[in-house]
């Protein structure tokens, strides 16, 4: 019963360096998303997904792709690490409609120097 | 455009104090709210959503469509409810939730 998983849960990137950040749910969830939490701001929506082949930009997309080929997975890409992505990013997932719960991740911590 | 207020960064209560959490929202379509709760070191869990009129773990949280409101009260706070609390607003795109800044509540014996 694993929910959502987040892979990795710390990284330390050097500036311009890339990384993929991945996501992965077992609960047949239809959308997904990611989110970054900063300190004062909140939860701020990156991108979503609301099916296989699909995705969405959020409030903050720029620095960010993202790729869902498969249902249950969900992958945050930077291209170029920028010290202004240092943040903790949470996966979601939830069924489709109106009033379903969210499903979060554990976060990955990941810092830009 | 949808947003969400949460007005308080740091709410500090006394054990057995009523807590009052507030949250205001703007949204020209019906509004579907919800609070998440962080612990500390644990992920974001739902602990209310407003079409379900329930009390978990001593929480209520009524809609005022009026006030534009989803406050979060609990007449008696425990030092257990210390963690950070997010109200949310889900919008059309994508059915994703719109977060407020959340609000830390640190309960004190």
């Amino acid at each position: 019963n694993a929910g959502v998983t987040q892979t990795p849960k710390f990284r330390v990137l050097k500036t311009g360096q890339s990384m993929t950040l991945l996501c992965a749910q077992d609960m047949n969830h239809e959308y997904m998303y990611w989110y970054r939490q900063d300190p004062g701001m909140g939860l701020r929506l990156i991108h979503y997904s609301v099916g296989e082949g699909t995705t969405a930009k959020g409030e903050v997309p720029d620095g960010y792709n993202v790729s869902r080929l498969k249902k249950q997975n969900f992958l945050l890409g930077l291209e170029s690490a920028a010290p202004s992505q240092t943040s903790v990013y949470f996966c979601a997932s939830s069924f489709i409609g109106r009033n379903t719960e969210a499903f979060f991740g554990q976060g990955t911590r990941l810092t830009v120097v | 455009a949808q947003r969400v207020t949460q007005p308080e960064k740091l709410l500090s209560v006394f054990k057995g104090a009523p807590v009052e959490l507030k949250c205001n929202y703007s949204y020209s379509g019906s509004p579907e709210l919800f609070w998440y709760v962080q612990y500390s070191r644990q992920r974001l869990q739902l602990l209310l959503r407003h079409i379900s009129r329930e009390s978990i773990k001593g929480f209520t949280a009524d809609l005022n469509k009026g006030e534009t409101s989803f406050h979060l009260k609990k007449p008696f706070a425990q030092e257990e409810d210390s963690a950070m609390y997010y109200c949310a607003l889900k919008v059309n795109s994508g059915y994703a939730l719109n977060f407020g800044k959340g609000t830390s509540l640190l309960v004190t014996p």
